[in-house]
């Protein structure tokens, strides 16, 4: 079955790192643009990092940026969030989700079912 | 950054009814814009991908229109099973989501 799984949420506290996996099913991980996208209880959707199909390109959304890395390793077709200073806003479930275009037009077309990450001390 | 206005915020509607969800772009976007529906306690998933590209498997009752700064999905005939909430998303730069649309049945 096409799907992806995500785990390694928990809780944490304030400062502390938490490292969260995502295993893609099915199909090849490092033949599509990934993404993580998160929603704090009760919210909408925050987008929060891209790494591209081929590895080479990352981006993330400010909030984030310089605290987590995204990765994948190939070798167990899984991608990796690496979250690093964690605050109390960045509690929340975190998704993984493919992005098959291959062009700028990014968009979502399967999605894991998440893992709550929540900070606090 | 650019953002992205939802409206209404919620809407109930009966069965049977045609109902549209507004997204406006605070810069244009061209058609880079998708919709996704979300149920209680489950993931996204993806309706419409390039403000009118139905995704493969999703019902016909659901379509996308719009361009530049102003979109709109529409449901022709609502279903019990359209409860959720429903999202819009820009990729023109970087990403975000609108802040969703909570549909509820009457």
């Amino acid at each position: 079955q096409v799907q992806l799984v995500e785990s390694g949420g928990g809780v944490v506290q304030p400062g502390r790192s938490l490292r969260l996996s995502c295993a893609a099913s099915e199909f090849t991980l490092s033949d599509y643009a990934m993404h993580w996208v998160r929603q704090a209880p009760g919210k909408g959707l925050e987008w929060v990092a891209v790494l591209s199909y081929d590895g080479d390109n990352k981006d993330y959304a400010d909030s984030v940026k310089g605290r987590f890395t995204i990765s994948r390793d190939n070798s167990d077709n899984s991608l990796y969030l690496q979250m690093n200073s964690l605050r109390a806003e960045d509690t929340a479930v975190y998704f993984c989700a493919r992005d098959p275009s291959v062009t700028s037009y990014w968009y979502f077309d399967l999605w894991g079912r998440g893992t709550l990450v929540t900070v606090s001390s | 950054d650019i953002q992205l206005t939802q409206s209404p915020t919620s809407l109930s509607a009966s069965v049977g009814d045609r109902i549209t969800i507004a997204c406006r772009a605070s810069q244009t976007i061209g058609s880079h814009l998708n919709w996704y529906q979300q149920k209680p306690g489950e993931a996204p998933k993806l309706l419409v991908y390039a403000a009118n590209r139905l995704q493969t498997g999703v019902p016909s009752r659901f379509g996308g229109s719009g361009s530049g700064t102003d979109f709109t999905l529409t449901i022709s005939s609502l279903q019990p099973e359209d409860l959720a909430t429903y999202y819009c998303q820009q990729s023109y730069i970087l990403v975000t989501f609108g802040q969703g649309t909570r549909l509820e049945i009457k």
